[in-house]
């Protein structure tokens, strides 16, 4: 069964780059897309984008202009940077596997990440 | 707002059944599979259900899902009190080229 465990910086100012990343232990880093997902109490969960091992990657349009996903094959792990934060960013952000049809069958263990002025 | 719609709050009593809706669009729902997630407090959410009423490895049978049309639904039979926790249901859209959630329906068991 893989595992997902994700790390980043947890607390931001207004206008920072979010950077966080994860890792992904336990089985086959290929055939699926490898998301990120964020969960705030105003918005619900709200997903990011996604990559592939390829490189491919495909993101929310709401979010597109900020977001850049990466993906390094060679220590398995992918990542996310989402730039100029604002307070609206504030949310615990997921890592996940995306199976398609299969749904999202592994998290990570979640980042609160909080922007402060 | 959640492009999903789920009711906020759901309640039973151990052992009875409960079902929690979950409705959308034709660009959603409509086209695509549904899936369902359980979140216990502080935890990430689990995949509960896929491809509308299949259940992943470990799931008890308790759990059931369908689907018709725009509208899904999740039924838990035989309620337990470690079933109380957030569900929230998923789809395919079209319109984003991603997945969208339900808001969630906290499940309490009274």
């Amino acid at each position: 069964q893989v595992q997902l465990q994700q790390w980043g910086t947890g607390l931001l100012k207004t206008s920072e780059t979010l950077s966080l990343t994860c890792g992904v232990y336990g089985g086959s880093f290929s055939g699926d897309y490898w998301s990120w997902i964020r969960q705030s109490p105003g918005k619900g969960l709200e997903w990011i984008g996604e990559i592939n091992r390829s490189g491919s990657t495909n993101y929310n349009p709401s979010l597109k202009s900020r977001v850049t996903i990466s993906i390094d094959t060679s220590k398995e792990q992918f990542s996310l940077k989402l730039n100029s934060v604002t307070a609206a960013d504030t949310a615990v952000y997921y890592c996940a596997r995306d199976r398609g049809a299969q749904g999202l069958d592994s998290w990570g263990q979640g980042t609160q990440v909080t922007v402060s002025s | 707002q959640s492009v999903l719609t789920q009711p906020p709050s759901a309640s039973a009593t151990p052992g009875q059944t409960v079902t929690i809706s979950c409705s959308g669009s034709s660009s959603n729902i409509g086209g695509s599979t549904v899936k369902w997630y359980q979140q216990l407090p502080g935890t990430a959410p689990k995949l509960l259900i896929y491809n509308n009423d299949e259940r992943p490895s470990g799931v008890p049978d308790r759990f059931s899902g369908s689907k018709s049309g725009t509208s899904a639904s999740l039924a838990i039979s035989g309620l337990q009190s470690e079933d109380e926790a957030d569900y929230y249901c998923a789809a395919w859209d079209d319109r984003l080229s991603g997945p969208v959630f339900g808001g969630g329906t906290k499940l309490t068991v009274l």
